[in-house]
């Protein structure tokens, strides 16, 4: 019940298009859903952030869709760019819970 | 600036030998964690800390032992009883208890000779 699942584990697309990355979750009490980047060699850093209560978040390029029902939720990442080439994680989290649950990763290849 | 700082950068560490990353902080958070990233895996957790003089166990936690004698510092030390500890080890704060966004310092890769 703690376990996010995410996939696919990696992904390659031509500079321009739309990498969809998708995450499931199975414990309703998650209310906090973060993605974060990860440049070889560096530590992850936040990238955008969803909480239940809306299903759709964006900032600049990348957008959080949230599937509350379906317990799943997915980044797209518009218009890739070969400098958004990283690993990206989802992650769940809930209030006074400590810990966050991270999934596995998925590896992004933007072809330029 | 603030921010997590992580060192050494690579460390290398002898049969039988212990180890300590070092850990700091100086963004005033209260929660502080250790992870373990192996290659073309996700982050598994070894220690966390919500409090100065108080931490816990993670999911890994076997071979790994930490302190929290400072609320900025948040020490790990890989023991000889770790016997596969080749990995990427990442440490992260988060404000308060909620353990929401977490702020990742930009990691040690620890290599066994």
């Amino acid at each position: 019940q703690q376990q996010v699942k995410q996939s696919p584990q990696s992904l390659i697309v031509q500079k321009g298009g739309i990498p969809i990355i998708n995450c499931a979750y199975e414990n309703t009490a998650f209310d906090y859903f973060p993605w974060y980047q990860q440049f070889p060699g560096k530590g992850p850093a936040l990238l955008i952030a969803i909480r239940p209560d809306v299903s759709e978040k964006k900032e600049g390029r990348f957008t959080i869709s949230f599937n509350k029902s379906a317990k799943q939720f997915s980044l797209h990442i518009m218009d890739s760019q070969p400098g958004d080439s990283a690993t990206y994680f989802c992650a769940a989290s809930m209030r006074g819970g400590f810990k966050t649950i991270f999934g596995a990763g998925t590896r992004l290849f933007v072809k330029a | 600036d603030g921010g997590i700082t992580q060192s050494p950068k690579y460390l290398f560490r002898k049969e039988g030998q212990n180890v300590t990353l070092s850990c700091e902080q100086n963004l005033n958070h209260d929660a502080m964690y250790w992870y373990r990233q192996d290659p073309g895996q996700g982050l598994r957790l070894i220690y966390y800390s919500q409090i100065v003089n108080d931490f816990q166990k993670g999911d890994i936690a076997e071979g790994y032992s930490v302190s929290r004698e400072k609320k900025e510092s948040f020490p790990l030390t890989v023991t000889s009883a770790q016997k596969n500890p080749t990995a990427f080890y990442l440490c992260a704060s988060s404000i308060g208890v909620s353990g929401e966004t977490q702020y990742f310092g930009p990691g040690t890769r620890l290599l066994v000779l």
